[in-house]
């Protein structure tokens, strides 16, 4: 168990919804990362926040947003979903925002049908 | 892109070392070498990492040859529950995010 969790597990819905992902970082990390993990694109870097601003942007789509909330908890918001946004989504923690040994959730499966 | 080259895929027996090498030939001074681990769609999961000089920790060894162009990481007894995809990162530390490559599935055999 690394700390982190996110919530809902699972997530099945249909194309052109909009769904929210939910990540809890480790008590006392400020720094929250997202990561998509598809099968034909492997783990990929989103975005990261660190203490409630954003620090980094990887290859996410306009969209997905996200926001990390004054508790730290972060959100990951995907609308108007396509078939190809099913993938596994990871969220990861870490104590200082330049600190590489990042923790991950267990992740959120979202299914777009 | 990923900064690394592993092998795609290595077997390994239950209660021997398993050796995972990494070629980073374009590493730059200031630049660590971190691995995780991936256990079937689990989330990864931090290993070790280094700049320069070999660690250890309860998980495994990392030796990095002196030019630094490449590393092995090594786990001393492998179990089945290691059984993996391995991810050589190489990363410097004012880096914000982990790139990932294809990594190197370690499959290990009773």
């Amino acid at each position: 168990d690394s700390g982190v969790t996110q919530t809902p597990k699972h997530l099945i819905t249909a194309t052109g919804q909009r769904v929210t992902l939910r990540c809890s970082p480790r008590s006392g990390d400020l720094s929250v990362y997202w990561y998509q993990q598809s099968l034909d694109q492997g783990l990929q870097f989103l975005i990261q926040y660190y203490n409630g601003e954003e620090r980094a942007k990887g290859n996410i789509l306009e969209r997905f947003s996200a926001q990390q909330f004054p508790d730290l908890h972060s959100e990951l918001n995907l609308s108007s979903l396509e078939l190809g946004d099913s993938a596994l989504y990871f969220c990861a923690s870490s104590v200082r925002v330049f600190n590489n040994e990042q923790f991950f959730g267990p992740g959120t499966r979202l299914t777009v049908l | 892109d990923a900064k690394t080259t592993q092998p795609t895929s290595m077997d390994c027996a239950e209660g021997r070392a398993a050796n995972l090498p990494c070629n980073h030939s374009t590493i730059s001074g200031n630049e660590y070498v971190y691995w995780y681990r991936q256990i079937h769609s689990q989330g990864p999961q931090y290993i070790i990492h280094g700049l320069k000089n070999n660690e250890t920790n309860e998980m495994a060894s990392l030796i990095i040859t002196e030019d630094r162009k490449s590393s092995t990481l090594i786990l001393p007894h492998a179990t089945l529950r290691d059984t993996a995809v391995y991810y050589c990162i190489v990363e410097g530390q004012a880096g914000t995010a982990l790139i990932f490559g294809k990594g190197t599935t370690l499959s290990v055999s009773s």
